[in-house]
């Protein structure tokens, strides 16, 4: 068990340029959740997939915000036309599910900075 | 809607015992969390509490839980210099059961030496 990654650790764009964020779960854990983490403030949840169906997203998450999981494990979170306000750690999580707990593990984040 | 909130720093000196608060707005959840974030860091899990208990104790760490006041408390004891982080608690909110998790904004702890 290698715990819930998340690729790149860092990204520097320029407004209006695209972003994609990449986050692997826990190997077999078939929740997966995004959530957004400003200065100060706790995370706030963006989405939600149990294996490769998105069943819940955010009012947060606007029309330039894409998730997929198209294989039930992987994740990608994609950002289009990024704006200063986007500006954030992106956190993904994982939980195994009703039958093997609800418990959600983090990943170390993708820290996002956009000029 | 759900809401979470805490304190946001508390300082101890080293060896002393920290006691971090929350309260929270939803009572129908079935567990509450307490997560550890270091600088730059992502979110360690703590500890967590199931609702029909009142007391949960893992090493250092004791969760207090008061359903009726809808408050939870963190207890370090004997806190360290890498006790210091951001502490958040959280519970699940959503129609279904294992949703996302809401979050308090955080307790900054401060542990001088």
């Amino acid at each position: 068990d290698t715990g819930v990654s998340q690729n790149p650790r860092h990204k520097i764009t320029k407004r209006g340029q695209n972003v994609t964020f990449r986050c692997d779960p826990i190997s077999e854990h078939n929740r997966l959740y995004w959530y957004r983490q400003t200065l100060g403030q706790g995370p706030e949840f963006l989405t939600y997939f149990q294996n490769e169906a998105q069943l819940e997203k955010s009012r947060l998450l606007s029309d330039r915000f894409s998730a997929e999981r198209p294989k039930g494990s992987f994740s990608t979170l994609e950002i289009q036309r990024t704006e200063q306000g986007d500006s954030a750690m992106y956190l993904c999580a994982s939980s195994a599910g009703l039958a093997g707990g609800e418990t959600q593990y983090f990943g170390p984040g993708t820290r996002l900075l956009v000029l | 809607g759900e809401d979470v909130e805490q304190s946001l720093f508390l300082s101890v000196r080293e060896g002393d015992s920290s006691v971090i608060n929350c309260t929270y707005t939803d009572s129908s959840s079935t567990y509450l969390y307490w997560y550890k974030q270091e600088p730059g860091a992502g979110l360690q899990l703590l500890t967590y509490i199931f609702s029909n208990m009142d007391m949960k104790q893992d090493q250092r760490l004791t969760v207090l839980l008061n359903k009726k006041d809808k408050h939870l408390s963190l207890r370090i004891a004997d806190t360290q210099t890498g006790d210091s982080a951001i502490y958040f608690c959280a519970f699940p909110a959503g129609r279904e059961y294992g949703n996302k998790l809401v979050f308090g904004a955080g307790t900054i702890l401060r542990v001088k030496s």
